[in-house]
């Protein structure tokens, strides 16, 4: 079945770092693919998405490019602030089989330091 | 819109007792997910509605899980008896087209945070 693989955090940057969370994914078909936020305490927020091949998806000055040759969806950002201290998971949506149904990868935990 | 309403947003309960979960979905949206996060797991879909009818409920991990959608405003997750290892964090979602939404976005509530002593 679909699946997604993320690397394990957690992951601790200094401020103005640059960040590379690595995401990759098997699938069926042509799946729309994102990065969702989670900040603590909270739920999960859209960060950025990508419906097709080539497409760059970005906010908030992270991008992430949607790699149907490497099956990848990266997640970079080219200086962190304090303020991107969260849980962030990579996830599909595939329309083959269950609409709307997407699936996560188990997250990565970012601290940054001042 | 006020986005996903989920309530109540800390429940702690004794083994054994029953908890009752709320999701409101956003106004027009016609799927709702229900899912569960804790450590060792990650995040779990358990079951998932559209139209007010369950699709897929292969993720509800037993028979003490049920979960109905009565309308399209409301959802409940209902666990009966509730055990210790039911504490997680449970987040309501929902998508669709209204409100200038997509089927490419599943917009979060807050989760409930449940704590089973």
């Amino acid at each position: 079945g679909d699946s997604v693989t993320q690397m394990e955090g957690p992951v601790t940057l200094s401020e103005e770092a640059f960040l590379t969370i690595n995401c990759t994914y098997t699938a069926t078909g042509y799946p729309s693919l994102f990065w969702y936020v989670q900040y603590p305490g909270e739920g999960l927020q859209l960060l950025l998405k990508a419906t097709k091949a080539d497409d760059k998806g970005s906010n908030k000055g992270f991008e992430a490019t949607y790699r149907k040759e490497t099956t990848s969806f990266h997640l970079e950002k080219g200086s962190v602030q304090v303020s991107d201290s969260a849980v962030y998971f990579c996830a599909l949506m595939n329309y083959g089989g269950s609409q709307g149904n997407l699936i996560f990868g188990k997250g990565t935990k970012l601290s940054v330091k001042p | 819109d006020a986005g996903v309403i989920q309530s109540p947003r800390h429940e702690v309960t004794e083994m054994g007792q029953e908890v009752t979960l709320r999701c409101k979905p956003i106004s027009g949206h016609d799927y709702l997910f229900w899912y569960r996060q804790t450590m060792m797991r990650g995040l779990e879909l358990l079951i998932y509605f559209n139209n007010n009818v369950p699709i897929d409920d292969s993720g509800m991990p037993e028979d003490r899980f049920s979960a109905k959608m009565p309308n399209a405003s409301f959802s409940t997750l209902k666990i009966q008896p509730s055990e210790p290892r039911d504490s997680a964090v449970y987040f309501c979602a929902s998508l669709g087209l209204a409100g200038g939404g997509s089927y490419n976005e599943q917009f979060f509530g807050p989760g409930t945070r449940l704590t089973v002593l």
